[in-house]
């Protein structure tokens, strides 16, 4: 059974702590995304990934950072948490464009 | 910017019932695709039923069918003879068919309600 595994279901940090969220995928997809969920507002896209090495920003990148070195794993980074930074964390990764997204079970964060 | 709107924050239906949510988009663009995705309390998001614009026939997947209306922009989500598991929060999402274009826009989402 194909998977994107989030390494943590819940997490608490404090505030000004460098946070690293992990995202591992098992398909040999070249897309990985991270989009964060808030009651509301849906799902944001923060960053994406088409290729390892390669980054692109989403509509919400400030804040944070991605790094993909190698094809099946993507992370996430909060620089320096802040309270605006609790949510729900959703990583995805994607085959081709016709296709939708694989999605991992999410990360909820909580910055005190 | 393509844009995605959910217009039911939340819906409830009685059990074995029929019930549809709602979406519409925003795009300039005459080839996409469309998506439904179920949230559970579980928080996996499922992909429910996909639509290509650009063929004409509504998509359909065992109970779950959409109204796929493109010159209103339109793509609803019926889901017929309710059962308790449907309970959870539905996305609709849009993705375009430009080459290089990856992401998928989302609505708002609709909380669905079963009620037995």
């Amino acid at each position: 059974d194909v998977k994107v595994t989030q390494s943590s279901r819940y997490l608490v940090k404090r505030t000004g702590e460098k946070v690293f969220l992990e995202c591992v995928q098992d398909m040999d997809h070249e897309n990985m995304f991270w989009y964060r969920q808030d009651p509301g507002l849906g799902l944001r896209l923060i960053y994406f990934s088409y290729d390892v090495k390669m980054k692109e920003k989403g509509d919400i990148p400030e804040g944070y950072s991605v790094s993909r070195e190698k094809k099946e794993r993507f992370s996430l980074i909060l620089e320096s948490a802040s309270t605006n930074q609790t949510s729900m964390y959703l990583c995805a990764s994607s085959r081709d464009r016709e296709f939708g997204y694989t999605f991992g079970s999410g990360t909820r964060l909580t910055v005190v | 910017a393509q844009t995605v709107t959910q217009s039911q924050p939340e819906m409830s239906v009685q059990e074995a019932e029929t019930v549809t949510l709602s979406c519409t988009y925003d795009t300039s663009e005459s080839d996409y695709y469309l998506f439904w995705y179920k949230q559970p309390p579980s928080r996996q998001m499922i992909l429910v039923i996909r639509q290509e614009a650009y063929k004409q026939q509504n998509a359909t997947e065992n109970r779950f069918s959409v109204n796929f209306q493109k010159a209103a922009k339109s793509f609803s989500l019926k889901i017929s003879d309710s059962q308790l598991g449907d309970a959870a929060m539905y996305f609709c999402a849009y993705r375009s068919f430009l080459q290089g274009a990856q992401k998928l826009v989302f609505g708002q989402g609709t909380r669905l309600t079963i009620n037995p």
